[in-house]
């Protein structure tokens, strides 16, 4: 059971544009969401997260929104700059644990 | 945040033998977490390592194939036993801070 899904295994943008990437979960237990980007050859870094008691959180060009009744997440990046092109991972703890359970990711591309 | 230093970095290896990982963490730890993610997958928790107890692992993965050791608070290191060509992954160790996963920069492991 994937607990965690990002749909769109990839994604181009056009440089200076706004990039969405999605995020679906199905365990209603989950109260905190982080986002990471993965550069090929690096671990993946931690970008921004939220708690299940906001529903938007900014921190420079990256919002992250979450639609806890429709169990989605939402990482915003705007102006979207070449640099960012990395996969993006959302990830959740599990209730209680340090078990975090990530999506598949979706590989950002954008365009110059 | 934590800074980690995980090598190798990467090696091919041929199916039988065995690789040792080795990750050290800049600050003294209770917790660190080896994570595999496997081709085009998911980051998936191969075992949590505590320091002066067993490793805990998760469903899937048994210490005769991931022995883990975790002789102190900022070392710890992880083997890939009897490797198959479905071994072939990257590893990555990490520590949870604020609630947020910081990772090692990874091993690139290519069985043949």
């Amino acid at each position: 059971d994937q607990q965690v899904k990002q749909n769109s295994p990839s994604l181009s943008v056009q440089e200076g544009r706004i990039s969405i990437l999605n995020c679906d979960y199905t365990n209603s237990m989950f109260d905190y969401f982080l986002w990471y980007k993965k550069y090929p050859a690096e671990g993946p870094t931690f970008l921004i997260s939220i708690s299940s008691i906001k529903d938007k959180n900014e921190d420079g060009r990256f919002t992250v929104f979450l639609n806890k009744s429709a169990k989605h997440l939402s990482l915003h990046i705007v102006p979207s700059q070449p640099g960012d092109s990395a996969v993006y991972f959302c990830a959740a703890p599990t209730s209680g644990t340090y078990k975090y359970i990530f999506g598949t990711g979706t590989r950002l591309k954008v365009l110059a | 945040s934590a800074v980690i230093s995980q090598k190798p970095s990467r090696d091919i290896c041929q199916r039988g033998t065995s690789l040792t990982i080795q990750c050290q963490v800049d600050s003294q730890v209770t917790m660190m977490f080896w994570y595999r993610q496997q081709p085009g997958q998911s980051l998936t928790l191969i075992a949590t390592a505590n320091q002066g107890s067993e490793a805990t692992y998760e469903s899937g993965f048994v210490i005769d194939k991931f022995p883990i050791s975790r002789p102190n608070l900022t070392f710890s290191t992880l083997t890939v036993s009897n490797m198959s060509p479905e071994d072939s992954s990257i590893y990555l160790c990490s520590v949870v801070e604020n609630e947020k996963l910081f990772f090692g920069s990874g091993t690139q492991l290519s069985v043949l």
